[in-house]
């Protein structure tokens, strides 16, 4: 166990819809980091926020959008789901801003849309 | 803007022999250097880091990274494979000299095959 805890651990969602990925990062970790990992792109870095504000903006489509919320967890809304959106949401962590001394990752949301 | 490359999509050694993943890096201010393990089904673990000091880094499971600053690579090492290190493998770069936020880039994976 990370200490990085996601959920749900798999999603299956229709085209068009809209769903929520839950964070809750490591103990006494401020920054979030969400990413997604595709087949065919690799891990993608989508947003970072840092106790409870955005601090970077990644490859993050229009239709997503994320949170901190003052407990520090984070989520990941995706809406009006297309098929490409299928892959899998990692949620990372660090104690700073900028990760210097490396993330901690969860072990993801598996989004399966049909 | 920095970048990594992991020139390998595969990479098969057999038991016992010694593996090396390859990474190269690029970016304009110091780096900070990163490797990560997936394992199927599960998110990346991080194995060893190079901020500053000695290029020989070692890191969680006998694995070892050389810095090399003039070929801008970090490549991973491990002396004798094991089939349990069959996963994924992560290089990650971030410029260590950049004011204010610069997130850490990925590079695209390697996937490691220990034949028994």
């Amino acid at each position: 166990d990370s200490g990085v805890t996601q959920t749900p651990k798999h999603l299956i969602t229709a085209t068009g819809q809209r769903v929520t990925l839950r964070c809750s990062p490591r103990s006494g970790d401020l920054s979030v980091y969400w990413y997604q990992q595709s087949l065919d792109q690799g891990l993608q870095f989508l947003i970072q926020y840092y106790n409870g504000e955005e601090r970077a903006k990644g490859n993050i489509l229009e239709r997503f959008s994320a949170q901190q919320f003052p407990d520090l967890h984070s989520e990941l809304n995706l809406s009006s789901l297309e098929l490409g959106d299928s892959a899998l949401y990692f949620c990372a962590s660090s104690v700073g801003t900028v990760g210097t001394y490396g993330y901690t990752f969860g072990s993801g949301t598996r989004l399966t849309v049909v | 803007a920095q970048s990594v490359a992991q020139p390998e999509d595969q990479v098969n050694v057999a038991e016992g022999n010694p593996l090396t993943v390859k990474c190269t890096y690029s970016v304009s201010g110091n780096p900070y250097l990163f490797w990560y393990v997936q394992y199927p089904n599960r998110g990346l673990q991080f194995l060893l880091k190079y901020i500053t000091g000695d290029n020989l880094v070692k890191g969680s499971y006998g694995f070892e990274a050389e810095f090399n600053k003039s070929q801008t690579s970090f490549h991973l090492k491990k002396p004798s494979a094991l089939v349990s290190d069959s996963a994924l493998y992560f290089c990650a770069v971030r410029d260590g000299d950049s004011g204010g936020y610069q997130k850490v880039t990925f590079g695209t994976g390697t996937k490691l095959q220990v034949i028994p």
